[in-house]
């Protein structure tokens, strides 16, 4: 695998249920991004990790929780969540966050779906 | 309050001509500025960028123009060709601190064959 990779692709899912979107990176990165895209709108940026450290939350609701284990793992734990939090949620990697202007590489997404 | 704005939601363009796509921004602290392209079912590829030091970065037949003073940049694409379709999409990034990117809502370019 190369690149930035995401699981699912796909993801329809309830109100009630507890999901999770995995992320990784084979590029020797250390940082990593969460963004969500909504029709219509611009990509926002959710979560930001430097070497396994949270930097950024960018006022998520706490029904979306991240995980990072390692510089190379991603993860956005789901849970309770609305039927306007149907987006597409992308990651995305960096060689550090703390640089301005650094090139961030995208995965493919995962199209979710709440009911 | 948007920062980052692509005013034009679809762009066409015959083949071997050029494209040009615009965006503006509002934030004048923004230092570094990308563009990236989105095939469907992908995400976004990085393709150029510019930093607040020079008005012109050229890759191939890519090329980012910047007005700092008209808070405006675009990117040219000469010739154009039937594999650039796609949408593209402006971000802009601070000098220091968080690598924080703000997009644009993207613009869609079809060339036509």
């Amino acid at each position: 695998e190369t690149g930035v990779t995401q699981t699912p692709r796909h993801l329809v899912m309830g109100m009630t249920n507890k999901k999770s979107l995995k992320c990784e990176q084979h590029l020797g990165h250390n940082a990593m991004y969460w963004y969500k895209q909504s029709a219509k709108k611009p990509l926002e940026l959710m979560f930001v990790y430097n070497f396994k450290e949270q930097t950024e939350n960018n006022s998520v609701p706490s029904r979306f929780s991240p995980e990072c284990p390692n510089s190379s793992h991603l993860f956005l734990h789901l849970h309770t969540l609305q039927p306007e939090d149907s987006a597409l949620y992308l990651c995305a990697s960096s060689q550090d966050s703390a640089s301005g202007g650094a090139a961030q590489y995208f995965g493919p997404g995962t199209r979710l779906t709440v009911l | 309050d948007q920062q980052v704005k692509q005013n034009s939601p679809s762009l066409s363009v015959q083949e071997g001509r050029i494209s040009i796509l615009n965006c503006d921004y509002t934030n004048s602290m923004f230092d570094y500025f990308l563009w990236y392209k989105k095939y469907p079912a992908e995400g976004p590829t990085f393709l150029i960028s510019i930093s607040s030091i020079k008005d012109k970065n050229e890759d191939g037949r890519f090329t980012v123009f910047l007005n700092k003073s008209a808070k405006h940049l675009s990117l040219h694409i000469v010739p154009s060709q039937p594999g650039d379709s796609a949408v593209y999409f402006c971000a802009a990034s601070g000098r220091t601190g968080a690598n924080n990117l703000f997009f644009g809502t993207g613009t869609r370019l079809t060339v036509i064959p």
